[in-house]
């Protein structure tokens, strides 16, 4: 089945240590996106790449960083900077059609991310 | 930049009640996406609208994107559990990134 893989689906960080979530994708999109959700808020988003080796910054990257080595893969690390990391973090996938945006976006089953 | 406000950000529901959420933006949007996030789950893409007074259907979902494009609306005709879950717009102004309104979360009394 074609999808999105996020692993893992829990993950506990300790103070002072960066933590890499996982991303793949096998849909061949060319656009892959990074949120972060809190409870009973919407989607914020930390990072979005439209092609291979290159990514965007979006609302809220302080204290993460991404890498775009291949086309299925779209890792994020969670840095000892982001002083508040616990949340919910989702994944997404789309075709890049005439805009960003365009195009519906394919989701991930999301890390749950918690601070011991 | 960019905003996209949803009313209201709860709503309970008798079985077999409507519903409906509301989707504002503070500019004009090129298109409007709707998803649905089961409780414990990931958003689900519904729908996209992109003409001034679209409207679509899907069974009991009705979306709807109003003339001057700056607000949507989803409406479910007699609710069913199935229902649950909280409900997203997602809309893109022109030239810029696809901004998420904060989701209006439905229950469902059977």
């Amino acid at each position: 089945d074609g999808g999105i893989t996020q692993s893992p689906k829990y993950l506990f960080r300790k103070e002072g240590q960066n933590v890499t979530l996982s991303c793949e994708q096998n849909l061949n999109h060319d656009a892959m996106y990074w949120y972060r959700q809190d409870p009973g808020q919407g989607l914020r988003l930390i990072y979005y790449s439209q092609i291979v080796n290159d990514f965007q910054k979006g609302d809220i990257a302080e204290g993460y960083s991404v890498s775009r080595e291949k086309k299925e893969s779209f890792p994020l690390t969670v840095t000892s900077a982001q002083k508040n990391p616990t949340a919910f973090y989702l994944c997404a996938s789309s075709w890049t059609g005439s805009g960003y945006g365009n195009q519906p976006q394919h989701f991930g089953d999301g890390t749950r991310l918690s601070i011991l | 930049g960019q905003q996209v406000m949803q009313i209201p950000q709860y709503q309970h529901v008798q079985e077999g009640e409507d519903f409906t959420t509301y989707c504002n933006s503070s500019t004009t949007l090129s298109n409007i996406q709707w998803y649905k996030q089961r409780p414990g789950g990931h958003p689900v893409f519904l729908i996209q609208l992109v003409k001034s007074g679209e409207v679509k259907k899907q069974k009991r979902l009705t979306f709807q994107f109003g003339e001057a494009k700056k607000n949507s609306s989803l409406h479910i005709t007699a609710t069913q559990t199935t229902d649950v879950g909280t409900y997203f717009c997602a809309g893109q102004a022109s030239g810029s990134r696809l901004t998420f309104g904060e989701g209006t979360q439905l229950t469902v009394n059977p």
